[in-house]
């Protein structure tokens, strides 16, 4: 079965500081990767998906994430925090034969400080 | 369009009574999820829905656990007997197909028992 790490339960940053939000995965076999946020008092959206293809992919809100195959991980990262950013990241993965079922991590809550 | 939409938003229970939580799917959603969102522990899966396909019940606890889902669209999740460690958020999520789609989650019924 698969798991998700997602290492750091808690990252406070300084507003206009970049940011990376780390996690890994346990299987070596084909996956699709997913960041979700949930912002407060709000539900969990979609941020990113990497289905195939390039590596890169961009998301919503200057957001962006990296498949790194090789060490099955799939960070999070944006180069310029703003405090609206502040909300609980959740990174998921599900078997690429599998198109239903999907693991989340533990999530980290970001907090953007002025 | 409305969104996916959850009731009741809060539940307090006395230890040994059943509650039902509702889930109303975006209108055209053919999947539908129950997530379990506990204090630091992240969302643990517990039932899909597909259309007219035998639900996944592989995330289900306990057998106190059930749900269903009427005519494709509004879903019910049933806990019986409940117990204190039933305390959590219990999410809805849909979407248009499974997992490549976006799932959109409803804001959770939290759950007390106690």
């Amino acid at each position: 079965a698969q798991s998700v790490t997602q290492l750091d339960s808690q990252v406070p940053v300084f507003e206009e500081a970049p940011v990376e939000l780390r996690c890994n995965y346990s299987s070596s076999v084909s996956v699709y990767l997913f960041w979700y946020v949930q912002y407060p008092n709000q539900g969990l959206q979609l941020l990113l998906k990497y289905l195939s293809g390039s590596t890169l992919v961009k998301g919503i809100n200057g957001f962006e994430a990296e498949f790194n195959k090789s060490q099955t991980s799939f960070h999070l990262r944006k180069p310029s925090v703003h405090i609206s950013d502040t909300a609980e990241y959740f990174c998921a993965v599900s078997d690429g034969g599998s198109n239903y079922k999907l693991t989340f991590g533990k999530g980290t809550l970001l907090t953007v400080n002025p | 369009g409305a969104g996916v939409s959850q009731s009741p938003s809060n539940k307090v229970t006395e230890k040994g009574k059943d509650v039902e939580l509702r889930c109303d799917p975006i209108s055209g959603h053919t999947a539908l999820y129950w997530y379990r969102q506990s204090l630091g522990q992240g969302l643990e899966f517990l039932i899909y829905f597909q259309g007219n396909s035998a639900p996944d019940k592989s995330g289900l606890p306990s057998d106190r656990f059930s749900a269903e889902r009427t005519g494709g669209s509004v879903s019910t999740l049933t806990i019986q007997r409940t117990q204190q460690e039933d305390s959590a958020v219990y999410l809805c999520a849909s979407s248009l197909e499974g997992v490549v789609s976006p799932l959109h989650f409803g804001n959770g019924t939290r759950l007390t028992v106690t």
